[in-house]
């Protein structure tokens, strides 16, 4: 079965804090996907990583992808509450012939000043 | 440029109501898809279409039709609403191919059945 699974799914820090989230993924992919989701709003992209070793930053946030291992990392350097969100990963998988993404459950993310 | 369009926002029905939820896309993206969102689960795919007259199902398929008649609109029909589909659905659209594109997310429809 294909899984995806974030850990942790809820997650409370300080501003200024650096703290890092998991997505482990089962299937055989290397294209995973960052989104972000604020209370009651819809998904948002934040990074799109395609190959191996594939790291990308924005702000005070980078992602990473090891292939090999199945792991992605988001990582959050000296967090302000602004980014206070839920953060999902996506992976990118065949099913049927065509590619659809399996998400992960999300990691609610608090950020207290 | 709009995006994805997605109507209503907000939408109560009785059980064993029928409706449709609307999705445009003007982004002329070959992939679209219907997701729901429960608390606590992650979105789940109900059905997706990879181009114009091609559909198939997702995750949790029961209960609900789609049809794709043109590139822009994919429509989610409810035929027979139950209080199990209380949820906040959206819709969501990509390029085709293998290449990595994102889905673009409408802004999302609230639906209770009571």
């Amino acid at each position: 079965e294909l899984k995806v699974e974030q850990n942790p799914l809820f997650l409370s820090m300080q501003e200024g804090k650096n703290y890092t989230i998991y997505c482990n993924y089962s299937t055989t992919s290397d294209r995973l996907y960052w989104y972000r989701q604020d209370p009651g709003k819809s998904l948002e992209s934040l990074f799109v990583l395609l190959s191996n070793g594939a790291v990308k930053q924005e702000g005070r946030l980078m992602a990473s992808l090891d292939t090999k291992a199945r792991l992605s990392t988001l990582h959050i350097t000296a967090a302000v509450h602004d980014l206070s969100a839920t953060y999902f990963c996506a992976v990118d998988s065949k099913i049927n012939s065509n590619y659809q993404l399996i998400w992960g459950a999300g990691t609610k993310l608090i950020i207290k000043p | 440029n709009a995006g994805v369009t997605q109507t209503p926002k907000f939408q109560v029905l009785k059980t064993g109501q029928s409706m449709t939820l609307q999705c445009a896309q003007d982004m002329n993206h070959e992939y679209m898809s219907w997701y729901r969102q429960d608390p606590g689960m992650g979105l789940r795919l109900i059905h997706y279409s990879v181009g114009a007259g091609i559909t198939d199902q997702g995750e949790v398929p029961n209960g609900y039709n789609v049809s794709r008649s043109t590139t822009e609109d994919f429509p989610l029909r409810l035929l027979s609403a139950a209080p199990s589909q209380t949820s906040v659905y959206f819709c969501a659209s990509r390029r085709g191919g293998q290449l990595g594109y994102g889905y673009t997310f409408g802004s999302g429809t609230r639906l209770t059945v009571v």
